[in-house]
């Protein structure tokens, strides 16, 4: 069964570093997002990115983050000056036309010291 | 503002015990509707989803869920719980958008445990 694959699922930084979380969707999804969930909270939402550019982001979704689709496959978020604040763990999610329904990675847990 | 609302925060039942858990939503026009559910260390993984049709439905290990278009609700069901029923269990609301793109809002979960 076609799934999203997350990498890695466990990262460790320092504040102030550069992350990069990766995400493969799965094939013939067209819709892509990024979730998180700070631990023991409620998952939010981050952003969503359909034909290559950004169609909904929250309020936590900063000039920090940002997402690209660089070669067709991979769909990643970078963080780029991490703060405490950002420990967490990110789901990315994909969909097809017209399910509404998402289809989770199992998530890169981020640690930031 | 869209709001996803779970009533209960922590549920404890013994095994073979039945499960209610409520999910009221704000939004007053087309939805669709997911319980997803995340076991301890896991990923989410989706439950059961209406979208139309027979308000009652049925997902995976047993459980269930009625929309009631009047109350607002989508509560998630299960006539006898087991152990591996232990989790943590999400509402999520979408709205049909003209672009297809559905932003999820999230209920703040339910965390069930049973006893064994």
């Amino acid at each position: 069964e076609p799934e999203v694959t997350q990498t890695p699922s466990h990262q460790v930084t320092q504040m102030g570093q550069e992350v990069i979380l990766r995400c493969v969707p799965i094939s013939n999804h067209l819709y892509f997002y990024w979730y998180r969930q700070i631990l023991g909270q409620k998952v939010e939402f981050l952003v969503s990115f359909y034909n290559n550019e950004i169609s909904e982001k929250s309020e936590i979704f900063d000039d920090q983050f940002s997402v690209e689709r660089p070669d067709g496959s991979n769909f990643t978020l970078k963080i780029r000056s991490t703060k405490l604040e950002d420990s967490a763990m990110y789901f990315c999610a994909s969909s097809g036309p017209g399910t509404g329904e998402l289809f989770f990675g199992e998530g890169s847990r981020l640690t930031v010291l | 503002a869209q709001s996803v609302s779970q009533h209960n925060h922590h549920v404890i039942l013994s095994e073979a015990a039945s499960l209610e858990l409520g999910c009221n939503y704000s939004y007053g026009g087309t939805v669709n509707l997911f319980w997803y559910v995340q076991y301890p260390g896991q990923h989410l993984q989706l439950l059961l989803k209406y979208f139309s049709g027979d308000p009652l439905v049925k997902g995976i290990k047993g459980f269930e869920a009625e929309f009631i278009k009047s109350k607002f609700s989508f509560n998630l069901r299960k006539p006898s719980v087991q152990w591996s029923d232990t989790a943590e269990y999400f509402c999520a609301v979408s709205r049909p958008s003209l672009d297809s793109n559905y932003q999820l809002i999230w209920g703040a979960g339910t965390k069930l445990i049973i006893k064994p």
